[in-house]
């Protein structure tokens, strides 16, 4: 079945404590991205990868790092976690970056920082 | 500036009678357009999208979008609204090669339909 699986889906952590969230798709897409969803807010994305060792900034990038180092993983990385990333992050993929593909979507992970 | 809007927080619709959820959309060149849903905790599933051609998109669960180039819309209709049809509703524009062919959102209508 063809998805994108985020791991964990509900994290409970502390301020400072580093944490990744792992992705993988198994649709062989080159495209990648990572969303964070807040109430009233939307959707707001933090970093996408066009292909493998290619990644670049979204809108809200800040205490957010990622690596692209093969095709179907895309972990995001928060380094020092503080409780304004509380919040519901999303992988996305698509199978390129061109206009008309669709995006698919994990789950979601649930990341509480207290 | 390249925006989405979807100028409603929140539609209430009886089960059976039509509903709409309306998007306008701001965007240089060629407008790709997306509807997606989300369920209480659970992922946004792809519900349809215009690319080209026609102007009447048919997607899942009997949705459909009517694509308006000269009102910059996008909306999303069904014929006769389900309680299961209940959830929160996304709108989003492909932004062009300028801009990295991000996906701009919109902030989301909330969906209840009532029995």
């Amino acid at each position: 079945e063809a998805q994108v699986t985020q791991n964990p889906r509900y994290l409970i952590t502390v301020t400072g404590k580093k944490l990744t969230v792992t992705c993988s798709q198994n649709m062989n897409h080159e495209y990648m991205s990572w969303y964070r969803q807040d109430p009233g807010l939307g959707l707001r994305q933090i970093y996408y990868s066009m292909n493998v060792e290619v990644t670049d900034k979204g809108d809200v990038p800040e205490g957010y790092k990622v690596s692209r180092k093969e095709k179907r993983n895309f972990p995001l990385i928060l380094e020092s976690p503080s409780p304004n990333q509380t919040s519901l992050y999303f992988c996305a993929s698509s199978l390129t970056v061109h206009s008309g593909n669709t995006i698919y979507f994990g789950e979601g992970s649930w990341l509480t920082v207290v | 500036a390249q925006s989405v809007a979807q100028p409603e927080d929140q539609v209430n619709v009886a089960e059976g009678n039509p509903l709409t959820v309306k998007c306008t959309y701001s965007v240089s060149g060629n407008p790709y357009l997306f509807w997606y849903v989300q369920y209480p905790n659970r992922g946004l599933q792809f519900l349809l999208k215009y690319i080209t051609g026609d102007n009447l998109v048919k997607g899942s669960y009997g949705f459909e979008a009517e694509f308006n180039k000269s009102q910059t819309s996008f909306h999303l209709k069904k014929p006769s609204a389900l309680v299961s049809d209940s959830a929160l509703y996304f709108c989003a524009v492909r932004a062009g090669m300028d801009s990295n062919y991000q996906l701009i959102w919109g902030a989301g209508t909330k969906l209840i339909i009532k029995p």
